[in-house]
């Protein structure tokens, strides 16, 4: 299986800093990696999917990119909705996730 | 709308079964893949097994495999996830998923069931 590594495990930040969340696989799958939000007690919600491509009605302030083995999400400008966890998953071969990055208010 | 509502999950002893359903509606469900996606209490998120649209192709996380089955009935709109030989490490909340075409793209979660595996 791949595996998926997040850094860091946990950021503090503060409304309007822009923050970068990495994630590495550990081989290459090409632009197949997608990042997810996740809220206390709420599922999983498709924010960028192929690296870059913005899903549906999620804000411009979400963005990606990377390609290969190596893949960033950034938020240009935090909100106060955007406290939460975030997770990279490869769907380059059977779908692995990255452990998780947890966003808190600094 | 898509709606993915998840049902069947509770508490079991060790070594026992459960079986999961997933009932989906808001879209075309016979014409997308799906899958279950299982998250342990306070920790991240371990994708489970996966069902093609039609053939009834499956797939299986090692942790899983030959104790869970997973099948679909596309005049139900119903996905399970029939589960036997449980332990606590399957102790988990459980969400099936809708694949965004024909990757393992999960771009539609059910709000999830909890499975509790304790005697």
């Amino acid at each position: 299986d791949i595996q998926m590594t997040q850094s860091p495990s946990s950021l503090s930040a503060s409304v309007g800093d822009r923050v970068t969340i990495t994630c590495r696989a550990s081989q290459s799958i090409s632009i197949y990696l997608n990042w997810y939000q996740q809220k206390p007690g709420k599922a999983p919600n498709l924010l960028i999917y192929d690296a870059s491509s913005l899903q549906g009605e999620v804000p411009s302030r979400f963005s990606g990119s990377g390609s290969g083995t190596d893949f960033t999400l950034t938020i240009s400008s935090l909100q106060p909705e955007d406290f939460a966890t975030y997770y990279c998953q490869q769907s380059y071969s059977t779908p692995t996730f990255g452990q998780g990055t947890k966003v808190e208010i600094k | 709308e898509v709606q993915l509502l998840e049902s069947g999950g509770g508490l079991v002893q060790p070594g026992g079964s459960l079986r999961l359903s997933c009932a989906a509606s808001g879209f075309t469900f016979s014409n997308y893949a799906m899958s279950w996606v299982r998250q342990a209490p306070g920790k991240g998120l371990e994708w489970v097994s996966g069902i093609s649209r039609s053939d009834g192709s499956t797939s299986y996380a090692d942790s899983v495999k030959g104790r869970f089955t997973i099948s679909r009935d596309n005049f139900k709109n119903t996905l399970y996830m029939q589960m036997n030989s449980l332990s606590a490490e399957d102790t988990a909340v459980y969400y099936c998923a809708k694949w965004r075409g024909d990757q393992s793209i999960f771009d539609y979660w059910g709000q999830g069931t909890l499975v509790t595996v304790s005697s």
